[in-house]
C-alpha cells in the first residue's frame, strides 16, 4: 500500500515570512494530492489539491509542488497570517481502491 | 445540505461495552469513509466502502465493524471497547478517492 512520509512535525514562522511543509509518497500508483489544514476542535478541510499530471498549483498565497519522479510533493504558504496557524496534513492516493493515506501532519506556529 | 453529520459528539464507554457511531451524508456520495485520528499518528483509515452493500478494510480495522445498507448511511460499531480505542474518530464522503473528501464534525471517544 501507499506510505506518505510528512516534515516537519512542527514549524514555527514568523508573521510575514514563508513556510513550506514536505511530504514523500511510495507509490507511484498514487494520482491524487490534497493537502487538509485542521484547526484545533475542528474537522479537516481541504486547501488545495493537486493531480499527477501537473507540476504546480497556486491559490492565491497558498501552492503546491510536485515531482513524480523523486516522489515528492510540498505546500507553500508565502505571506503567513496568524489564522494560518493550524495543523496541515498531506495525503497521496487516488490510484487504486484501497483509499487515501495520510501523513502524520504538521503544527505549523505563526509567531506574532 | 447538511453535509456529513456524525453522533454522538463525544462518548464515555467502560472497557467491554459497545457502541455504534453514526455517519450520514446528504451528498449522494458513493464513497465513505472511518478514520481515526491520535496525536502524532495523523488520520488512520478504519474501514471504507465504495458503495451501498460494499466494505473494506482499511488500515487498522481490528475491533471494528461497518456495514453500508443504504449510500446515506455508514455506522462504525465497536464490539468490545478497550482503552486503546481511545480517539477522535471521523467519518469522510467524496465521490472517489482522486477527489475531495468531505469530513463530519468527529466523535471523541474515550474508553475508560
Amino acid at each position: 500500500g501507499e506510505n506518505v512520509e510528512q516534515h516537519p512535525s512542527t514549524l514555527s514562522v514568523q508573521e510575514g515570512d514563508s513556510a513550506v511543509i514536505k511530504c514523500t509518497y511510495s507509490d507511484s500508483a498514487s494520482n491524487y494530492f490534497p493537502w487538509y489544514k485542521q484547526e484545533l476542535g475542528k474537522r479537516p478541510q481541504l486547501i488545495i489539491d493537486i493531480r499527477s499530471n501537473v507540476g504546480e498549483k497556486k491559490d492565491q498565497r497558498i501552492a503546491v509542488t510536485l515531482n513524480k519522479t523523486a516522489k515528492h510533493f510540498s505546500l507553500h504558504i508565502t505571506e503567513t497570517q496568524p489564522e494560518d496557524s493550524a495543523v496541515y496534513f498531506c495525503a497521496g492516493g487516488g490510484g487504486g481502491a484501497d483509499g487515501l493515506t495520510f501523513g502524520k501532519g504538521t503544527h505549523l506556529i505563526i509567531q506574532p | 445540505n447538511a453535509g456529513v453529520t456524525q453522533t454522538p459528539k463525544f462518548q464515555v464507554l467502560k472497557t467491554g461495552q459497545s457502541m455504534t457511531l453514526q455517519c450520514a451524508q446528504d451528498m449522494n456520495h458513493e464513497y465513505m469513509s472511518w478514520y481515526r485520528q491520535d496525536p502524532g499518528m495523523g488520520l488512520r483509515l478504519i474501514h471504507y466502502s465504495v458503495g451501498a452493500g460494499i466494505t473494506d478494510q482499511g488500515e487498522v480495522p481490528n475491533g471494528y465493524n461497518v456495514s453500508r445498507s443504504t449510500t446515506e448511511d455508514f455506522p462504525l460499531r465497536l464490539l468490545s471497547a478497550a482503552p486503546s480505542q481511545t480517539s477522535v474518530y471521523f467519518c469522510a464522503s467524496s465521490t472517489s478517492w482522486g477527489n475531495e473528501q468531505f469530513f463530519g464534525p468527529g466523535t471523541r471517544l474515550t474508553v475508560l
